[in-house]
């Protein structure tokens, strides 16, 4: 059974410009989140989908947004990047909204310069 | 609102030395629990995890942690380390609530030397 895949593993992107990360969760997974890592603020909670549905949102500007496809496949984006949104982001995907136990990719090392 | 605390930033220990990583959380209402590994350029490794019952939880790796309910305290234990378990450690949180949302600690590097 393949794990959590997210695209691409590394971003170098410029101030200013929007990039778009993908995750794929396990197969029968169906809630997705969302996870900032740096390490000023470790890892923070940016958002969950299940079923299409954004369920919760963390404490991040709205340049932060997100969204699920049927396939339970999710994508985040961030717009007007910034040099503070240099980050490890995170995916992790839960079978459904009653499991505990969540699974996590490897992550997007993202770059803004 | 929830929060975990991981006092120690760093814990250096020699191989085959037992380790002791510590957790405290803060919650009103009760909370699932959970440690997490993560290796250099890795995402995270679930290593146990504490849902109800038994307070002591064996995880991978020969890990185990203890629930504490009345020290609020999910300490993570290993009685002989490797070099191979060099790596950062989080302790993780969520409330009962139905919602997907980890509430995580600042992380814990274990360094074991030869």
């Amino acid at each position: 059974k393949a794990g959590v895949t997210q695209t691409p593993r590394y971003l170098i992107k410029t101030r200013g410009q929007q990039v778009t990360l993908s995750c794929s969760p396990i197969s029968g997974h169906r809630s997705v989140s969302w996870y900032q890592q740096t390490p000023g603020q470790g890892l923070q909670f940016l958002f969950e989908y299940f079923s299409e549905t954004q369920r919760n949102k963390g404490n991040f500007p709205g340049r932060f947004s997100g969204r699920q496809f049927s396939n339970s496949r999710s994508e985040m984006n961030v717009s007007t990047l910034e040099l503070g949104d240099s980050a490890l982001y995170l995916c992790a995907s839960t079978q459904d909204i009653l499991n505990t136990e969540a699974f996590f990719g490897q992550g997007t090392r993202l770059t803004v310069v | 609102a929830q929060s975990v605390t991981q006092l120690d930033s760093q814990v250096p220990v020699f191989e085959e030395a037992p380790v002791e990583l510590r957790c405290n959380y803060s919650s009103s209402v009760s909370v699932y629990l959970f440690w997490y590994v993560q290796y250099p350029n890795q995402g995270l490794q679930l290593l146990l995890k504490y849902l109800s019952g038994s307070t002591l939880v064996k995880g991978i790796n020969g890990f185990e942690a203890e629930f504490n309910k009345s020290q609020t305290s999910f300490h993570l234990r290993k009685p002989s380390v490797h070099i191979s378990d060099t790596a950062e450690y989080f302790c993780a949180a969520f409330e009962n609530t139905g919602f997907q949302k980890l509430v995580f600690g600042t992380g814990t590097r274990l360094l074991v030397s030869p």
